[in-house]
């Protein structure tokens, strides 16, 4: 089955300690990217990869780190989470954009709270 | 910059009513348009998408059609059921780097 897997799916962390969501797809797509969801901002971009070892800020990278060793993972990293990175997080993945209609795939979240 | 203006929500309808949830949109060029669905507890689904000017995105009895004049894509179905109940995101693919622009998603309630 063709799909975008995340873990963990919850977690409860405190300030500062050092954290990692991995991000998964079977599909083979070249772009991958995180979202963060917060009520009222809809899904905003936190990081994306065009491919292996190729990756750029999207809105809010601010808190975040990224690496892409291999095509079918994109975990994000958050080395000294703070409260204002409780949220939603959303991982997606496509094929290479092609005049702009490729679909992204999500994966079912990972909802993080920072105390 | 790009961006997407849902209206607000919640939505609270009767099973059979008739839904529509607004989204206009503000882009360069002709950007892709989609809606994608949260049920509860689950990720995002693709609901439809539109791809060019006077396309139609149609799935599960839900329509959106780009108008491009009015720069909107607007929600619509017919007959809504409880099952519906969801929060639906407006979205729009962004320039040549496959950003997804999300409004602010509308929750839709449906009761019996």
């Amino acid at each position: 089955e063709a799909q975008v897997t995340q873990n963990p799916r919850y977690l409860i962390t405190v300030t500062g300690k050092k954290l990692t969501v991995t991000c998964s797809q079977n599909m083979n797509h070249e772009y991958m990217s995180w979202y963060r969801q917060d009520p009222g901002l809809g899904l905003r971009q936190i990081y994306y990869s065009m491919n292996v070892e190729v990756t750029d800020k999207g809105d809010v990278p601010e808190g975040y780190k990224v690496s892409r060793k291999e095509k079918r993972n994109f975990p994000l990293i958050l080395e000294s989470p703070s409260p204002n990175q409780t949220s939603l997080y959303f991982c997606a993945s496509s094929k290479v954009p092609s005049g702009n209609q490729e679909t992204q795939y999500f994966g079912p979240g990972t909802r993080l709270l920072v105390l | 910059g790009d961006s997407v203006t849902q209206m607000e929500g919640p939505v609270t309808l009767s099973e059979e009513a008739f839904l529509t949830i607004n989204c206009t949109y503000t882009a360069t060029g002709y950007p892709s348009l989609f809606w994608y669905v949260q049920y509860p507890g689950e990720g995002l689904q693709l609901l439809l998408k539109a791809t060019k000017a006077d396309d139609k995105g149609s799935n599960k009895g839900f329509e959106a059609t780009y108008r491009k004049e009015t720069t909107s894509f607007h929600l619509e179905k017919g007959s809504v059921q409880v099952s519906d109940s969801a929060v639906y995101f407006c979205a729009l693919l962004s320039g040549g780097y496959n950003k997804l622009i999300f409004g602010a998603g509308t929750r839709l309630a449906v009761h019996p």
